[in-house]
C-alpha cells in the first residue's frame, strides 16, 4: 500500500485563487518532499520539510507539516496557469527509500 | 535535471522479449533508482542502487533487475517483458541519501 496518500485527487480552481494539497502517510519519517510532474515530463522536486520542522516557505509555496497527525500540507498562493500539474509528496523512511504518494492533480482555470 | 539521460524515450515490444532501459547521469551521484508509474498507483520503487555494485529491490520487483558497473550508468532489464510491465519508467538520481531527488524524462514502454 502507498505510503503517502494525497488529498484531493484532483483540484480544479480559478487563476489567482489558493490551492492547498494534503499529504498523509502511515510511517516514521525522516523529511516529506513535494514534487511537481507537468503533463508527459519527469518530476521535479519543489520543497523539502524535514520531520523536526512544522512549516517551510519557498515563493508562493507554503507547506507545513503535523507529524502527530502524519500529514502535510501544500500550499499554493495566488495560483497562475504555469501551475497546472500533478503534484506529489513522497517521505524519506530511510535506507535510501523515497516513497511517493499517488498525486493530486491540479488544473487552473484561466 | 542533474544530468539524467533515459534511453530509449519510447518504446514498444513484444510480449517474452528482453527489454533494457538504460540511465545515465552526468553527475557522481551516489544513490540512483528506478520507478515505474501507472495511473492510480503513482511512482513505486522498482529497484534503487547505493553504489557500484550495490543495489536493491523496491516495492515491485518481480520481473525486473538491474545492473550498475560504472557510477554513471544504471540499468533496469525486464527479462521477459509482460503486459503487465506497460507503463512509464522513471529514472532519478540523489547526492545525499534523505535529500531531494533529480528525475529523468521518463521512458514509455508498451508490451503488446
Amino acid at each position: 500500500s502507498q505510503q503517502g496518500e494525497e488529498d484531493p485527487q484532483a483540484l480544479s480552481i480559478q487563476e489567482g485563487e489558493n490551492a492547498t494539497m494534503n499529504c498523509s502517510y502511515k510511517t516514521s519519517i525522516n523529511n516529506l518532499q513535494w514534487y511537481r510532474q507537468n503533463s508527459g515530463r519527469g518530476l521535479v522536486h519543489l520543497i523539502l520539510i524535514r520531520s523536526n520542522e512544522r512549516e517551510k516557505h519557498s515563493g508562493r509555496l507554503r507547506v507545513t507539516l503535523d507529524t502527530s497527525k502524519k500529514s502535510s500540507s501544500l500550499l499554493i498562493t495566488a495560483s497562475r496557469a504555469a501551475d497546472t500539474a500533478s503534484y506529489f509528496c513522497a517521505t524519506d523512511v530511510g535506507a535510501q527509500k523515497l516513497v511517493f504518494g499517488q498525486g493530486t492533480r491540479l488544473t487552473i482555470n484561466p | 535535471d542533474a544530468g539524467i539521460t533515459q534511453s530509449p524515450r519510447h518504446k514498444v515490444t513484444e510480449t517474452g522479449t528482453p527489454v533494457t532501459l538504460r540511465c545515465h547521469q552526468t553527475e557522481n551521484h551516489r544513490y540512483m533508482y528506478w520507478y515505474r508509474q501507472d495511473p492510480g498507483h503513482g511512482l513505486r520503487l522498482i529497484h534503487y542502487s547505493y553504489g557500484v555494485k550495490d543495489t536493491d529491490k523496491g516495492e515491485v520487483s518481480d520481473g525486473y533487475s538491474v545492473s550498475r558497473s560504472k557510477t554513471e550508468d544504471f540499468l533496469l532489464t525486464l527479462e521477459s517483458a509482460t503486459s503487465s510491465q506497460t507503463s512509464v519508467y522513471f529514472c532519478a538520481n540523489q547526492p545525499s541519501t534523505g535529500g531531494l531527488a533529480f528525475f529523468g524524462q521518463g521512458t514509455r514502454l508498451t508490451v503488446v
